[in-house]
């Protein structure tokens, strides 16, 4: 069955630090891959996507992903984080039809 | 206001009661969804809609039922509500989603049954 595997549950960094967040997904054909953000107390809303072209995808407030077919991952990169991207965020993959898989999530934490 | 609407926003119910969370939304996307969201399980979709009149099962169906009479409209019923369907439920609409368009998510239900 297709999946999608976030390795890290809880992270928390100071402000400034760079961040990654994995993303791994179970699937070999052609995919549909995001990144959704859900702030405290609000709904999820889209930080990136990849749908073809250039694997490096930059998003909304600095971030950017890589997809890296070999490994199937999409990891999510930010260079200098901040106290406001604390947040809950959810890699998704789409395999072409009407259904997208979401990962479990990691909730950023960022020190003032 | 364009985008998509949750009611109630908050909900206590007690275990065998009938509860309807309704979503609407005014981009007319053919597709809707209802997830729901519970910690450490990420979204898993309960029931999804292509059209109006075409509904089908997501991955945790059981206990509830959909319907889609107008496109802007995709009401989720819990028809005996358990302790265990105690989650926020997010309803989301994308306009092609195996084309790489992204869902718009309204925000959330939280629901508590007891």
């Amino acid at each position: 069955a297709q999946s999608v595997s976030q390795h890290n549950h809880h992270v928390i960094l100071s402000e400034a630090a760079s961040l990654e967040l994995g993303c791994n997904y179970s699937y070999g054909g052609t995919v549909n891959l995001f990144w959704y953000v859900q702030y405290p107390g609000q709904h999820l809303q889209l930080l990136l996507k990849y749908f073809s072209g250039d694997p490096l995808v930059k998003g909304i407030k600095g971030f950017e992903a890589e997809f890296i077919k070999s490994k199937f991952s999409f990891n999510l990169r930010k260079p200098s984080v901040q106290w406001s991207d604390t947040a809950e965020y959810f890699c998704a993959v789409n395999t072409g039809g009407f259904k997208t898989i979401f990962g479990a999530g990691t909730r950023l934490f960022v020190k003032a | 206001d364009a985008g998509i609407t949750q009611s109630p926003r908050y909900k206590i119910t007690e275990t065998g009661r009938q509860v309807t969370l309704m979503c609407h939304q005014t981009w007319s996307h053919s597709y809707m969804f209802w997830y729901r969201q519970d910690l450490g399980h990420g979204l898993r979709l309960i029931y999804y809609s292509a059209a109006a009149d075409i509904t089908d099962k997501g991955e945790v169906p059981d206990g509830y039922v959909v319907s889609r009479s107008k496109t802007e409209n995709f009401p989720l019923t819990l028809e005996s509500a358990t302790r265990s369907q105690t989650s926020v439920y997010f309803c989301a609409s994308s306009e092609v989603p195996g084309q790489g368009d992204e869902q718009y998510f309204g925000p959330g239900t939280r629901l508590t049954v007891t």
